[in-house]
């Protein structure tokens, strides 16, 4: 247990639809990254959160939003799904010193 | 972001060392070299990270060039749960990681 948690861990959808990506940062960490995975492609850098704001935007469609909230856990809002939004979706959470620690995961499939 | 060059596959013998290299010519005086691993369907997992010295851990070393325009990170006894992709990342100003694509190791039992 890497101490950031991800729900749920699989997620399947229809495409059109919305879905929300949960994770819960490690005790004490402020910040909190979303990326993204697609199928034999490297992990692409969505959004990152400081204590309740947005800090730095990477690839992030529209279609797409995130929120951290005042207990530090953030969520990513996914809508209008298209089949090639199917990926694995990683939450990493870290401090000022140190690196990040990832989640587990989501993994979305759109049909 | 910055940018870092990685051969895209690695092949060792089990219980020898590995020697996975990277190359960050475009590294700035206060980016600091971070080593990740993603074993299949994991998150990416914490490796080791340096400046300018070389640096150990349980997992590995981490041997820095003297330029820094390169760097090696070295398992020293490769097991069968070493295999996984390797990915060199410097970390910019904006503390964000851009993950390239890495490097498959692949441990030969």
């Amino acid at each position: 247990d890497s101490g950031v948690t991800q729900t749920p861990k699989h997620l399947i959808t229809a495409t059109g639809q919305r879905v929300t990506l949960r994770c819960s940062p490690r005790s004490g960490d402020l910040s909190v990254y979303w990326y993204q995975q697609s199928l034999d492609q490297g992990l692409q850098f969505l959004i990152q959160y400081y204590n309740g704001e947005e800090r730095a935007k990477g690839n992030i469609l529209e279609r797409f939003s995130a929120q951290q909230f005042p207990d530090l856990h953030s969520e990513l809002n996914l809508s209008s799904l298209e089949l090639g939004d199917s990926a694995l979706y990683f939450c990493a959470s870290s401090t000022r010193s140190y690196g990040y620690t990832f989640g587990s995961g989501t993994r979305l499939t759109v049909v | 972001d910055a940018k870092t060059t990685q051969p895209n596959s690695m092949e060792s013998n089990e219980e020898e060392p590995v020697h996975l290299p990277c190359n960050h010519s475009t590294i700035s005086g206060t980016d600091y070299i971070h080593w990740y691993r993603q074993l299949p369907s994991q998150g990416p997992e914490y490796v080791i990270h340096g400046l300018t010295s070389n640096v150990n851990n349980r997992m590995a070393s981490l041997a820095i060039a003297e330029d820094r325009k390169s760097s090696t990170l070295i398992l020293h006894r490769a097991t069968l749960r070493d295999a996984a992709v390797y990915y060199c990342i410097l970390r910019d100003t904006g503390n964000q990681f851009y993950f390239g694509t890495g490097t498959s190791l692949t441990v030969i039992p």
